[in-house]
């Protein structure tokens, strides 16, 4: 079985370009999450969506991030502009209906903001 | 704010059984524990969880104390792969923080030849 699919595993790019990152959940699950990890903050959820939909974005640390998640299969993260200090780790995972089943992880893509 | 503690590293030789403790004292009824590990540049992987009960796979085991205040994860034979951060997390099945992982800093397994 496929697990999630994050893409691009890395990138490189300068301050103040637009970054998106993209997510594909495993198929039938149906809440996704994504993640954000450093070494001063360790892996904190940013937002995460059941059925599409939004449900938390509290951790969404400022408007320069977005996050949508079109339809059941796709999902986005976005950054604009980008700033040195958005450099992260950023994972995505999905799940059935949590807490009682298991968030399943991507490999990440690892940002570089110069 | 989902709190645990764990310690912040441990060792083991290779096939040896690897206790691993974690306190969630102000645990509520209906917070679960999750267990997972994370390999050097990999996502987070699932583990273990549980509610109540003890639980096995066929990874690890898990043992919940009888008032739920404390739990250990229990690799029965570390290998060299499963050198990595081990996180013990609340997840609760209600309120605003519903089906949410909070990820504390976890425990450095250390795993010798």
């Amino acid at each position: 079985d496929a697990g999630v699919i994050q893409s691009p595993r890395h990138e490189v790019t300068e301050m103040g370009q637009e970054v998106t990152l993209r997510c594909k959940p495993i198929s039938g699950h149906d809440y996704l999450f994504w993640y954000r990890q450093t070494m001063m903050r360790g892996l904190e959820l940013l937002i995460y969506f059941n059925n599409n939909v939004p449900i938390d974005d509290s951790g969404m640390p400022e408007d320069r991030f977005s996050a949508k998640m079109p339809n059941a299969s796709f999902s986005t993260l976005k950054i604009q502009p980008s700033e040195p200090r958005d450099s992260a780790v950023y994972f995505c995972a999905s799940s059935l209906r949590p807490p009682n089943q298991p968030q399943h992880f991507g490999d990440g893509t690892r940002l570089s903001i110069l | 704010d989902a709190k645990t503690t764990q310690p912040n590293s441990m060792e083991s030789n290779e096939e040896e059984p690897v206790h691993l403790p974690c306190n969630h004292s102000t645990i509520s009824g209906t917070d679960y524990i999750h267990w997972y590990r994370q390999l050097p540049s990999q996502g987070p992987e699932y583990v273990i969880h549980g509610l109540t009960s003890n639980v096995n796979n066929r990874m690890a085991s898990l043992a919940i104390a009888e008032d739920r205040k404390s739990s250990t994860l229990i690799l029965h034979r570390a290998t060299l792969r499963d050198a990595a951060v081990y996180y013990c997390i609340r997840s609760n099945a209600g309120g605003t923080s519903y089906g949410k992982l909070t990820f504390g800093q976890g425990t450095i397994l250390t795993v010798h030849p």
